[in-house]
């Protein structure tokens, strides 16, 4: 089955800087990737997909994340952080050929005033 | 666009007591709706596949008599908890395909917090 995997469980940045929440992926031919926010008890917020054509792939709240398919990632990265970006962040694939989605095991994000 | 609401936001029961759970797609139509649970702090975990006419597909360990679906239209999606107990208290997340769309993009309820005493 197609899978992703989110090697950090916390990411903390100071507001300003740069964000980066990695993701990796294993599947077979070309994915659908996507990324989902979650602000404490939530549900959860679409960010962004991939689904074909170009890499860099441009979303909400100014993040983006680039398809990178030597290095199987789809990072999502965000120029300058905000506070208001803290949050729990879920890349997710579908895991076959049907509708469902398999989640990663997200990454907290803190951005520090 | 693309809104799916939940119904309550947060509940409380005793032990022993059903508790039902609505998901509605508002501005679409929704052949496929899913149910989440999800532990503070973790991932979603997937119960079951909530099809339109026809009947849910529970994961591998849900039990199916224990969090029964019902997805009698395409705007409308039930998860009723019976005979809850107090391990069954979690946050519980719906989400559903826009028919029209050709691949996996799921649109999020805001949660249904369970709390069983």
């Amino acid at each position: 089955a197609q899978s992703v995997a989110q090697p950090e469980d916390q990411v903390n940045v100071a507001e300003g800087n740069p964000l980066t929440v990695k993701c990796t992926y294993s599947v077979s031919g070309n994915p659908y990737l996507f990324w989902y926010v979650q602000y404490p008890n939530r549900g959860l917020q679409f960010l962004l997909k991939y689904i074909t054509g170009d890499n860099l792939v441009k979303g909400s709240y100014g993040f983006e994340a680039e398809f990178n398919k030597s290095q199987t990632s789809f990072h999502l990265k965000k120029p300058s952080a905000l506070v208001s970006d803290s949050a729990l962040y879920f890349c997710a694939v579908p895991p076959g050929n049907d509708y469902k989605l398999s989640f990663g095991a997200g990454t907290t994000v803190t951005v520090r005033a | 666009g693309a809104v799916v609401s939940q119904h309550p936001s947060w509940v409380i029961c005793k032990s022993g007591t059903s508790v039902k759970i609505e998901c509605r797609s508002l501005d679409f139509q929704a052949t496929t709706m899913f149910w989440y649970r999800q532990f503070p702090k973790q991932s979603l975990m997937l119960m079951a596949t909530s099809n339109e006419g026809s009947k849910a597909t529970y994961e591998q360990g849900v039990e199916k008599d224990k969090f029964l679906i019902n997805h009698a239209s395409l705007t409308l999606s039930t998860l009723t908890v019976t005979s809850a107990h107090p391990e069954d208290s979690s946050f519980y997340i719906c989400s559903a395909r826009d028919s029209a769309m050709d691949h996996n993009e799921q649109f999020f309820g805001p949660g249904t917090r369970l709390t069983v005493l």
